[in-house]
């Protein structure tokens, strides 16, 4: 079975301080894992990555995907209280559509 | 910036009755999809939809759900005799290729 576990669960950080969030996956023909960022309501679209090693960055978040040890990692340096949300990934297998398989999401908080 | 949008924000029913969530994708995009997320619980697929059919659904999917698009711009999932466990809040998403858009999300409570 298709599987996506983030760790970690949650995490509560200051501001200025670097965070690193953690997603591994199991899935049947990989075709791309996405970062989301999900606050109120609406997921919106962080990172799309398809190739190893290749570090997507924007602003003062990147991450990378590893397909040889099957996870990705999504960075945030010099965190600001604006960051706090719960942060998805998703990974999308070749079969089928286009359909997401989430995990649980990390909820993070930064404080002032 | 085009969006995907969703009706009504909050929908609150009774058992056994039928609700119908509205969703209006981004215009040229020809993949529509339902998620739905019990409160606390992660992000579940439900339903992709292409060309005017179910291309895929998950096991949660089942008689009880079913979509349509019933004119050129509308995406709709009905729910037919919710049943208390139905309660979540329910995603429509829409994308051309693997980068999906989500709207707002309609909380769906049943009493």
């Amino acid at each position: 079975e298709d599987k996506v576990v983030q760790s970690p669960l949650s995490l509560v950080v200051h501001e200025g301080d670097t965070v690193t969030l953690n997603c591994s996956y199991e899935v049947t023909n990989f075709r791309s894992l996405l970062w989301y960022k999900q606050e109120k309501k609406a997921p919106t679209f962080l990172f799309m990555l398809t190739s190893s090693g290749i570090e997507k960055k924007s602003g003062r978040l990147s991450s990378i995907l590893d397909k040889k040890e099957l996870f990705s990692i999504l960075n945030i340096t010099a965190t600001q209280t604006g960051d706090s949300a719960v942060y998805l990934c998703a990974v999308v297998p070749t079969s089928g559509t286009y359909k997401y398989i989430f995990g649980t999401g990390t909820r993070l908080k930064v404080l002032a | 910036e085009p969006e995907v949008t969703q009706t009504p924000s909050h929908q609150v029913t009774q058992m056994g009755q039928e609700v119908i969530l509205r969703c209006v994708p981004i215009s040229n995009h020809l993949y529509f999809y339902w998620y739905r997320q019990i409160l606390g619980q992660k992000v579940e697929f439900l339903v992709s939809f292409y060309n005017n059919e179910i291309s895929e659904k998950s096991e949660i999917f089942d008689d009880q759900f079913s979509v349509e698009r019933p004119d050129g711009s509308n995406f709709t999932l009905k729910i037919r005799s919710t049943k208390l466990e139905d309660s979540a809040m329910y995603f429509c998403a829409s994308s051309e290729t693997t980068k999906q858009f989500f709207g707002p999300g309609t909380r769906l409570t049943v009493l």
